[in-house]
């Protein structure tokens, strides 16, 4: 079975600061991977993902992560936040052969300062 | 498009009461998940619908746990008797599928129904 770890709980940072939320997982097989945030009193909501293809993969506002198999990690990174990124980020698995449900890691609460 | 719909958003009870959730997926979705969110903890499947089948409740407690989505549409989450570790965070999640079974399917949550047990 696959497995998530985000080693840090929360991540306080300043405003304009680069940040990277790590995230690594375990799994026998090939994996689907990605990133939801979910901001206060709202639902979780995709952020990006990697299915197959390049490795480094961006969202809309800014965020990017890089697949890296042999490191078995999905780091997302940011060069710069905004007091509006601050929210929880959760990495999450699935396999990408069978049926296979999506695993969630921990979360990583982002709090940016100004 | 509206979003998945769930209520209560909020809800106290004692232990050993009863309590249910309601979920509204996207129109169209045909695959309705339930994850509970313990504090500090990552959404943990609790069950998953296709249609008004289920195709995964190996995790949902069936001994209180109970899930239902008679036309493949919305769906109710019960629990009956409530335990005080069953306080958390109720999401339903719906998707359109990008296979019968993938792994990378895309969902979209509701906000959630927060669950005290007293």
């Amino acid at each position: 079975a696959q497995s998530v770890t985000q080693l840090d709980s929360q991540v306080p940072v300043f405003e304009e600061a680069p940040v990277e939320l790590r995230c690594n997982y375990s799994s026998s097989v090939s994996v689907y991977l990605f990133w939801y945030v979910q901001y206060p009193n709202q639902g979780l909501q995709l952020l990006l993902k990697y299915l197959s293809g390049s490795t480094l993969v961006e969202s809309i506002n800014g965020f990017e992560a890089e697949f890296n198999k042999s490191q078995t990690s999905f780091h997302l990174r940011k060069p710069s936040v905004h007091i509006s990124d601050t929210a929880e980020y959760f990495c999450a698995v699935s396999m990408n052969t069978g049926f296979q449900k999506l695993v969630f890691g921990t979360g990583t609460r982002l709090l940016v300062s100004p | 498009e509206a979003g998945v719909a769930q209520s209560p958003r909020y809800k106290i009870i004692e232990k050993r009461q009863s309590v249910a959730f309601w979920c509204n997926p996207i129109s169209g979705h045909a695959t309705l998940y339930w994850y509970q969110q313990i504090l500090g903890q990552g959404p943990k499947l609790l069950i998953q619908f296709q249609n008004n089948g289920v195709v995964d409740d190996s995790q949902l407690p069936k001994d209180r746990f109970s899930a239902e989505r008679l036309k493949g549409v919305d769906s109710t989450l019960k629990i009956q008797p409530a335990k005080l570790e069953d306080s958390a965070v109720y999401l339903c999640a719906s998707s359109t599928l990008a296979g019968a079974y993938s792994g990378a399917n895309v969902l979209t949550f509701g906000a959630g129904s927060r669950l005290t047990v007293l």
